[in-house]
């Protein structure tokens, strides 16, 4: 069974500040793997999106990493902004039609 | 591109009412629809999905039922609300080969 796991759970940092945002994933087949930011009580939009057969994504200010073999993306987020705060989602999309997601992780930009 | 609807945005249900969410998709067709509901500070659970008109999958065994009625409609359903039901319930679809889900706005329910 797919899990998704999502490390850290929440995140403070000064705006300016680079950070990355981890999520590993326990089974290597999947056909995609998706970043998602969520605002309170709104709905998910898709950051980006990185295909099995790629290494890494590229949006702006944000790049996501994957490395199917050992199970592992991360989201990298240059020069943060405090309209970066929201909850970063990772999600695979396995072979059963199915994207299974993580917990997210809570980012807070101070200004 | 596709948009996806769902209404009502929010709901308060007494225990015991029935509930209907529903979702319909714009810009597409034959999409791979599913519900999602996430409960207070917790992640997304997938709930149903459904790759065609009247096929139907359950992933979690509840008090919850979904149909398709349509290509493009999403119907989700309850006969009699529990308490544990509250949350929020999005619906999403993949359509196209890259297997990039997409969301919309959700439905806010509160059984009291």
């Amino acid at each position: 069974k797919q899990e998704v796991t999502q490390i850290p759970a929440a995140l403070s940092v000064p705006e300016g500040e680079n950070l990355v945002l981890n999520c590993s994933f326990t089974d290597s087949a999947i056909y995609n793997l998706q970043w998602f930011r969520q605002d309170p009580g709104k709905g998910l939009t898709s950051l980006l999106l990185i295909q099995s057969s790629q290494r890494e994504q590229t949006s702006g200010r944000l790049n996501a990493s994957l490395d199917k073999s050992s199970g592992r993306s991360t989201l990298y987020i240059a020069a943060s902004q405090p309209g970066d705060s929201a909850t970063y989602l990772c999600a695979v999309l396995t072979g059963g039609f199915k994207t299974i997601f993580g917990a997210g992780t809570r980012l807070f930009v101070k200004a | 591109s596709q948009t996806i609807h769902q209404w009502p945005a929010t709901l308060v249900q007494p225990v015991g009412s029935p509930l209907s969410l529903e979702c319909t998709v714009e810009g597409t067709s034959n999409p791979n629809l599913y519900w999602y509901r996430q409960a207070a500070g917790r992640g997304l659970q997938l709930l149903f999905y459904s790759v065609g008109i009247g096929q139907i999958s359950s992933e979690v065994p509840q008090n919850l039922s979904a149909s398709r009625p349509q290509d493009r409609q999403f119907i989700l359903s309850s006969k009699k609300l529990l308490l544990s039901d509250s949350g929020f319930y999005l619906c999403a679809c993949i359509a196209g080969s890259t297997g990039e889900l997409f969301f919309g706005e959700g439905s806010r329910l509160t059984v009291l």
